[in-house]
């Protein structure tokens, strides 16, 4: 099974702050990883696939990298809407996995 | 427009079996390259993958929990059914229906449920 660790796990930021999650996967996964975000009681929203592709819709702030086993989400400057948690997801191989998650908080 | 909707009971005892229907519609799961997945959320933990089907019948399960789950569709209903069978406590979360739709050579959830949380408690 392929393992996805993320760190950190909590992080505190302002408004406009430039914020890195990171994904590292426990094999190479070429680009097959995407990303999610999730506001308290709702679903989570794919933010980027094949590591690096914005989903339609979604702010250009948002970018992702990476590839094998380590993957990168920036946010380039930290807006009110953004705080939330951040989950890494491989497709490569089964069973699916996501990381353990990025909670995104106000300084 | 794409949705998807979780039904089912929000509680259950344990040793029961879970049943949840997912009703979607925007999509057909006849369509190639199409499938509807079950992913679960405990309270305040991470997005579990539980199992996957596809427009040409396919079906995946998560290996922890195959013996446990069975996952059907119903295309003329645009529904697909989750059971999971001798409920505990442990399995108490958010189960969400997920569409997983194929972008740039590999498939992703695009489109997500709002989540029904089922609790399993004597």
């Amino acid at each position: 099974d392929i393992q996805l660790t993320q760190f950190p796990s909590f992080l505190s930021a302002s408004v406009g702050d430039r914020v890195t999650i990171t994904c590292r996967a426990s094999q190479a996964i070429s680009s097959s990883l995407a990303w999610y975000q999730q506001t308290p009681g709702t679903a989570p929203k794919l933010l980027i696939y094949a590591a690096s592709t914005l989903q339609s819709g979604v702010p250009s702030r948002f970018s992702g990298s990476g590839s094998g086993t380590d993957f990168t989400l920036t946010i380039s400057s930290l807006q009110p809407d953004d705080f939330a948690t951040y989950y890494c997801h491989q497709p490569y191989s089964y069973p699916l996995t996501f990381g353990g998650g990025t909670k995104v908080e106000i300084k | 427009q794409i949705t998807l909707k979780e039904s089912g009971p929000t509680l259950v005892k344990p040793t029961q079996t879970l049943t949840l229907t997912c009703t979607f519609s925007g999509f057909s799961l006849n369509s190639g390259g199409v499938g509807v997945a079950w992913i679960r959320q405990p309270p305040g933990k991470a997005l579990e993958w539980l199992t996957l089907t596809f427009w040409d019948d396919e079906k995946r399960y998560s290996p922890f929990l195959k013996s446990r789950l069975t996952i059907t569709k119903d295309t003329s209903k645009n529904q697909v059914v989750l059971t999971m069978t001798n409920m505990d406590p442990v399995d108490t979360a958010t189960y969400f229906c997920v569409r997983r739709l194929r972008f740039a050579s590999t498939y992703y959830f695009d489109s997500w449920g709002q989540g029904t949380l089922v609790t399993v408690s004597s």
